[in-house]
Order: structure tokens, then sequence, then C-alpha cells
């Protein structure tokens, strides 16, 4: 494709519901990041895929975060049992790899916990 | 532990001025320094980084490893430059990035 997609733009979930955010990549990049950015932050790491294999998960919050990348491609970040200091913007990059190369944004999922 | 501190939160310059974006950053070695630019209602995009030592868009920025900085300028200020600005670190060898905290550029007509 011609970037990277993420869906939905916004979702609107209240206290307690799961969600499950999805990232599509630039084809044939082999990493995949997840960032999250609360207001007025910058982003911040979440975690990182090389191909399948998910290399680092330092940054997930909690054990709410759950992320994946089955076949290398797509990749699934769900939240379980959302709170409200989950509303954030959520951010998936792709690289051709990971070392040293740039990284492509999307344009983000904007979360909402009512 | 890495950081990226961008100190100013809102700059603003009126067209035809200088620029300098800064940013100071911590960590123990060798890093690599970028700086993403997203501009109104558009996706975070890659505007820089040191180790390719370009001019992109009129903008340039120069690793000072004494001062431990990375600030971004430009000699005279477009209203297209009206911006959010981020400063990112990725340790050596690494691919995780440490972004700041963003500054808004506003340029005046």
């Amino acid at each position: 494709g011609a970037g990277v997609s993420q869906s939905p733009r916004y979702k609107v979930a209240k206290r307690g519901q799961d969600v499950a955010l999805r990232c599509d990549p630039i084809s044939g990049h082999v990493s995949l990041f997840w960032y999250q950015q609360a207001l007025g932050q910058g982003p911040e790491f979440l975690t990182y895929f090389q191909n399948e294999a998910q290399l680092d998960k330092s940054g997930l919050p909690s054990d709410r975060f759950f992320a994946e990348r089955p076949e290398g491609s797509v990749s699934t970040l769900k939240i379980q049992r959302t709170q409200q200091e989950d509303s954030a913007v959520y951010l998936c990059a792709s690289s051709i790899t990971g070392v040293s190369q740039p990284q492509h944004f999307g344009d983000g999922t904007r979360l909402s916990i009512l | 532990a890495q950081r990226v501190t961008q100190p100013e939160k809102l700059l603003s310059v009126f067209k035809g001025a200088p620029v300098e974006l800064k940013c100071n950053y911590s960590y123990s070695g060798s890093p690599e320094l970028f700086w993403y630019v997203q501009y109104s209602r558009q996706r975070l995009q890659l505007l820089l980084r040191h180790i390719s030592r370009e001019s992109i868009k009129g903008f340039t920025a120069d690793l000072n490893k004494g001062e431990t900085s990375f600030h971004l300028k430009k000699p005279f200020a477009q209203e297209e430059d009206s911006a959010m600005y981020y400063c990112a670190l990725a340790g050596a060898g690494s691919y995780q990035l440490t972004f700041g905290k963003g500054t808004k550029l506003s340029v005046i007509p």
C-alpha cells in the first residue's frame, strides 16, 4: 500500500470494554512498532515486532495490553478491560528493518474511554 | 536511561525570521537523532536524521555531542513550516525511538 494504514481512526468505548486496534504496515516492511501518545506528549514506545516475532514488549503499560502479528504483516493491539487512562492516540509505524532505518507512521487511532 | 528534552512547548516567529527549535538529549553512548514533523491533519513524518547530514525544506540540524544537543534550524521561516516538531533518539544499534514532548511552531504571516 501507499503507507501505513490504521483502523479505526476513532474509537469510543466504555470503561471495562475490550478494544482491538488494527495496523496494516507498508508491504515488505519487516519491523512494526506500536506507540501510545497521550495528549500533549510525544509518542511513547509500546512494543516491537520483527516479522511475526514480538521482540520487545517492555513498553506495554500493563498485562491488559496485548499485541500480535501472526503472519508477519497486519498487527493488532488489544486492550482488555479498558480504563480511562488508556485514552490516547495509538500510533503504528513500520520500517524496512528495525535498526537505523526511518520509521513510517500511520494516522493513528484516537481511543476515548468513557 | 535515554531522554529527550524539548524545552519549548510553543514557538512563534514571523515569516522570514530565523527559527531554532531546541532539543537536548541524555544518553550514555553514540545516539542516532531524528526530527519528525506533523503538519495539521497529517501523519507524523521524518524530517531529517543526523547521519544523513541533509537539508530538508531548508532545515538543518547538527549533533553537538559536547552539549548533547540536536537543535533544528532554518534561516528564513515560511508559513508552511507551521507544525508540530518532535525530536527523537535511538540508541546505537537500537530500534526503539524515544521522543521529546514536541514543540509547536507557529509562523506569523
